[in-house]
Protein backbone atom coordinates (compact mmCIF):
# COMPACT_ATOMS: atom_id res chain seq x y z
CA UNK A 1 0.00 0.00 0.00
CA UNK A 2 1.42 3.52 -0.39
CA UNK A 3 3.39 4.98 1.94
CA UNK A 4 4.42 8.52 2.53
CA UNK A 5 7.61 10.01 4.14
CA UNK A 6 8.15 13.65 4.99
CA UNK A 7 12.45 14.63 5.84
CA UNK A 8 13.88 17.93 5.73
CA UNK A 9 15.66 20.25 8.40
CA UNK A 10 14.35 20.15 11.53
CA UNK A 11 15.30 23.76 12.34
CA UNK A 12 15.05 26.68 10.17
CA UNK A 13 16.09 30.37 11.34
CA UNK A 14 13.57 33.46 11.27
CA UNK A 15 13.08 35.24 7.07
CA UNK A 16 14.73 31.76 5.95
CA UNK A 17 13.18 29.08 3.84
CA UNK A 18 11.39 25.86 5.53
CA UNK A 19 12.02 23.02 2.40
CA UNK A 20 10.15 19.40 2.90
CA UNK A 21 10.05 16.69 0.80
CA UNK A 22 7.50 14.22 1.05
CA UNK A 23 9.18 10.75 -0.54
CA UNK A 24 6.29 8.79 -1.92
CA UNK A 25 6.42 4.52 -2.18
CA UNK A 26 4.26 1.79 -3.19
CA UNK A 27 2.43 3.67 -5.41
CA UNK A 28 2.87 6.47 -8.04
CA UNK A 29 2.97 10.14 -7.60
CA UNK A 30 1.28 10.06 -11.29
CA UNK A 31 -2.12 8.51 -9.83
CA UNK A 32 -5.22 10.04 -10.41
CA UNK A 33 -4.53 11.92 -6.60
CA UNK A 34 -3.94 15.26 -5.19
CA UNK A 35 -0.99 15.17 -2.78
CA UNK A 36 -1.06 17.77 0.22
CA UNK A 37 0.86 19.21 2.84
CA UNK A 38 -1.03 19.71 6.44
CA UNK A 39 0.85 21.25 9.62
CA UNK A 40 -0.63 20.96 13.16
CA UNK A 41 0.92 24.17 15.41
CA UNK A 42 2.46 22.88 19.04
CA UNK A 43 -0.68 22.18 20.78
CA UNK A 44 -3.35 23.23 18.09
CA UNK A 45 -5.45 22.14 15.00
CA UNK A 46 -4.47 21.15 12.14
CA UNK A 47 -4.08 23.61 8.88
CA UNK A 48 -4.02 22.34 5.35
CA UNK A 49 -1.36 24.58 3.60
CA UNK A 50 -1.38 23.48 -0.52
CA UNK A 51 -1.44 20.71 -2.69
CA UNK A 52 -0.30 19.48 -6.39
CA UNK A 53 -1.01 17.09 -9.19
CA UNK A 54 1.53 15.16 -11.00
CA UNK A 55 0.66 17.70 -14.19
CA UNK A 56 2.39 20.50 -11.77
CA UNK A 57 -1.27 21.85 -10.83
CA UNK A 58 -1.20 23.40 -7.58
CA UNK A 59 -3.71 25.39 -5.54
CA UNK A 60 -2.78 26.74 -1.77
CA UNK A 61 -4.66 28.34 1.70
CA UNK A 62 -5.23 31.67 0.62
CA UNK A 63 -3.65 32.77 4.05
CA UNK A 64 0.02 30.97 3.15
CA UNK A 65 -0.24 31.60 -0.95
CA UNK A 66 2.24 34.61 -1.12
CA UNK A 67 4.80 32.16 0.78
CA UNK A 68 4.56 28.65 -0.71
CA UNK A 69 5.50 26.60 -2.89
CA UNK A 70 4.60 23.39 -3.83
CA UNK A 71 6.51 20.91 -6.44
CA UNK A 72 6.57 17.69 -7.97
CA UNK A 73 9.64 15.30 -9.19
CA UNK A 74 7.98 12.39 -11.01
CA UNK A 75 11.52 10.74 -11.66
CA UNK A 76 11.48 10.51 -7.87
CA UNK A 77 8.18 9.80 -7.03
CA UNK A 78 7.86 12.65 -4.42
CA UNK A 79 7.09 16.39 -4.07
CA UNK A 80 8.07 19.31 -1.79
CA UNK A 81 7.38 22.39 0.17
CA UNK A 82 9.05 25.30 0.51
CA UNK A 83 7.99 28.10 2.75
CA UNK A 84 9.57 31.17 2.78
CA UNK A 85 10.30 33.96 5.08
CA UNK A 86 9.59 31.68 8.04
CA UNK A 87 8.72 33.10 11.57
CA UNK A 88 8.21 31.02 14.88
CA UNK A 89 4.50 31.18 14.01
CA UNK A 90 5.38 28.72 11.28
CA UNK A 91 6.99 25.76 13.95
CA UNK A 92 4.74 22.94 13.85
CA UNK A 93 4.83 19.03 12.85
CA UNK A 94 4.51 19.01 9.09
CA UNK A 95 2.10 15.92 7.68
CA UNK A 96 1.78 15.31 3.72
CA UNK A 97 -1.28 13.02 3.05
CA UNK A 98 -2.71 11.92 -0.76
CA UNK A 99 -5.73 13.20 -1.25
CA UNK A 100 -8.52 10.85 -2.98
CA UNK A 101 -12.05 11.42 -4.77
CA UNK A 102 -15.03 9.66 -3.97
CA UNK A 103 -18.38 10.16 -6.28
CA UNK A 104 -21.43 10.30 -4.61
CA UNK A 105 -24.73 11.66 -6.16
CA UNK A 106 -24.29 15.15 -7.27
CA UNK A 107 -20.97 15.38 -5.69
CA UNK A 108 -17.23 14.52 -5.87
CA UNK A 109 -15.86 14.31 -2.24
CA UNK A 110 -12.37 14.79 -1.33
CA UNK A 111 -10.44 13.05 1.23
CA UNK A 112 -6.85 12.59 2.58
CA UNK A 113 -6.51 8.79 3.29
CA UNK A 114 -3.07 8.23 3.65
CA UNK A 115 -0.62 10.49 5.78
CA UNK A 116 2.98 10.33 6.59
CA UNK A 117 3.78 10.12 10.22
CA UNK A 118 4.95 14.08 10.33
CA UNK A 119 8.33 15.95 10.51
CA UNK A 120 8.28 18.43 13.21
CA UNK A 121 9.74 21.78 12.11
CA UNK A 122 11.29 24.52 14.73
CA UNK A 123 11.89 28.04 13.65
CA UNK A 124 15.17 29.43 15.89
CA UNK A 125 17.45 31.59 15.50
CA UNK B 1 -14.45 31.39 3.82
CA UNK B 2 -16.30 28.91 5.36
CA UNK B 3 -15.79 28.06 9.01
CA UNK B 4 -16.17 24.98 11.28
CA UNK B 5 -16.76 24.70 14.89
CA UNK B 6 -16.86 21.72 16.48
CA UNK B 7 -18.87 20.67 19.85
CA UNK B 8 -18.11 19.86 22.60
CA UNK B 9 -14.05 21.09 22.61
CA UNK B 10 -13.44 17.72 25.14
CA UNK B 11 -15.40 15.48 26.67
CA UNK B 12 -14.91 12.82 29.71
CA UNK B 13 -16.34 9.51 28.67
CA UNK B 14 -16.13 5.68 30.35
CA UNK B 15 -15.45 2.23 28.12
CA UNK B 16 -18.80 1.31 26.87
CA UNK B 17 -20.15 4.82 26.52
CA UNK B 18 -21.67 6.18 23.39
CA UNK B 19 -20.25 9.43 22.36
CA UNK B 20 -21.22 11.56 19.66
CA UNK B 21 -19.40 14.55 18.93
CA UNK B 22 -20.60 17.44 16.22
CA UNK B 23 -19.37 19.42 14.01
CA UNK B 24 -20.91 22.69 12.19
CA UNK B 25 -20.23 24.44 9.17
CA UNK B 26 -21.24 27.99 8.53
CA UNK B 27 -22.51 27.25 5.15
CA UNK B 28 -24.25 24.39 3.44
CA UNK B 29 -21.34 21.80 2.54
CA UNK B 30 -24.01 19.14 1.48
CA UNK B 31 -22.21 15.73 1.90
CA UNK B 32 -18.73 17.34 1.61
CA UNK B 33 -17.58 16.32 5.06
CA UNK B 34 -15.16 13.99 6.59
CA UNK B 35 -13.96 12.60 9.99
CA UNK B 36 -10.60 12.28 11.25
CA UNK B 37 -8.83 10.38 14.47
CA UNK B 38 -5.86 11.52 15.99
CA UNK B 39 -3.42 10.15 18.87
CA UNK B 40 -1.17 11.80 20.54
CA UNK B 41 2.54 12.02 18.27
CA UNK B 42 0.94 10.44 15.68
CA UNK B 43 -0.84 11.75 12.22
CA UNK B 44 -4.51 11.86 11.51
CA UNK B 45 -6.41 8.88 10.53
CA UNK B 46 -9.33 8.84 8.13
CA UNK B 47 -12.57 7.22 9.84
CA UNK B 48 -15.66 8.54 7.66
CA UNK B 49 -15.32 10.57 4.01
CA UNK B 50 -18.53 11.86 2.84
CA UNK B 51 -20.56 12.38 5.85
CA UNK B 52 -21.06 8.47 6.33
CA UNK B 53 -18.64 6.60 4.30
CA UNK B 54 -16.77 4.36 6.57
CA UNK B 55 -13.16 4.28 5.67
CA UNK B 56 -12.03 0.59 5.16
CA UNK B 57 -10.10 -1.33 8.37
CA UNK B 58 -12.00 1.47 10.54
CA UNK B 59 -14.43 -0.36 12.92
CA UNK B 60 -18.07 -0.60 12.60
CA UNK B 61 -18.73 1.40 15.72
CA UNK B 62 -17.77 4.26 14.62
CA UNK B 63 -20.49 6.34 11.93
CA UNK B 64 -21.72 9.05 10.51
CA UNK B 65 -24.23 11.57 9.65
CA UNK B 66 -25.70 14.64 8.39
CA UNK B 67 -25.61 16.69 5.82
CA UNK B 68 -25.92 20.59 5.09
CA UNK B 69 -24.42 22.52 8.20
CA UNK B 70 -24.80 19.88 10.69
CA UNK B 71 -22.75 16.27 11.10
CA UNK B 72 -22.06 14.35 13.81
CA UNK B 73 -19.69 11.72 14.67
CA UNK B 74 -20.88 8.63 16.33
CA UNK B 75 -19.00 6.15 18.34
CA UNK B 76 -21.31 3.46 20.02
CA UNK B 77 -19.34 2.09 22.55
CA UNK B 78 -16.19 3.74 23.27
CA UNK B 79 -13.05 1.71 23.55
CA UNK B 80 -9.64 2.28 24.98
CA UNK B 81 -8.21 2.99 22.14
CA UNK B 82 -10.44 5.63 20.79
CA UNK B 83 -8.97 8.04 23.60
CA UNK B 84 -8.06 10.58 21.01
CA UNK B 85 -9.06 13.72 19.49
CA UNK B 86 -11.50 13.73 16.52
CA UNK B 87 -11.51 16.42 13.38
CA UNK B 88 -13.77 17.45 11.11
CA UNK B 89 -12.72 18.56 7.74
CA UNK B 90 -14.85 20.33 5.03
CA UNK B 91 -13.95 19.64 1.49
CA UNK B 92 -16.64 21.46 -0.26
CA UNK B 93 -14.76 24.54 -0.87
CA UNK B 94 -12.36 23.33 -3.07
CA UNK B 95 -9.71 23.67 -4.49
CA UNK B 96 -8.90 23.49 -0.28
CA UNK B 97 -9.54 21.90 3.02
CA UNK B 98 -10.77 23.33 5.71
CA UNK B 99 -10.46 21.33 9.72
CA UNK B 100 -12.31 22.26 12.58
CA UNK B 101 -11.05 23.02 15.92
CA UNK B 102 -11.25 19.56 17.13
CA UNK B 103 -13.24 17.58 20.03
CA UNK B 104 -10.75 15.51 22.49
CA UNK B 105 -11.79 12.40 24.06
CA UNK B 106 -10.68 11.50 27.13
CA UNK B 107 -11.19 8.68 30.31
CA UNK B 108 -13.52 9.68 32.81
Amino acid sequence: QVQLQESGPGLVKPSGTLSLTCAVSGGSISSSNWWSWVRQPPGKGLEWIGEIYHSGSTNYNPSLKSRVTISVDKSKNQFSLKLSSVTAADTAVYYCARVDIVVVPAAMVYYMDVWGKGTTVTVSS
Amino acid sequence: DIQMTQSPSSLSASVGDRVTITCRASQSISSYLNWYQQKPGKAPKLLIYAASSLQSGVPSRFSGSGSGTDFTLTISSLQPEDFATYYCQQSYSTPGFTFGPGTKVDIK
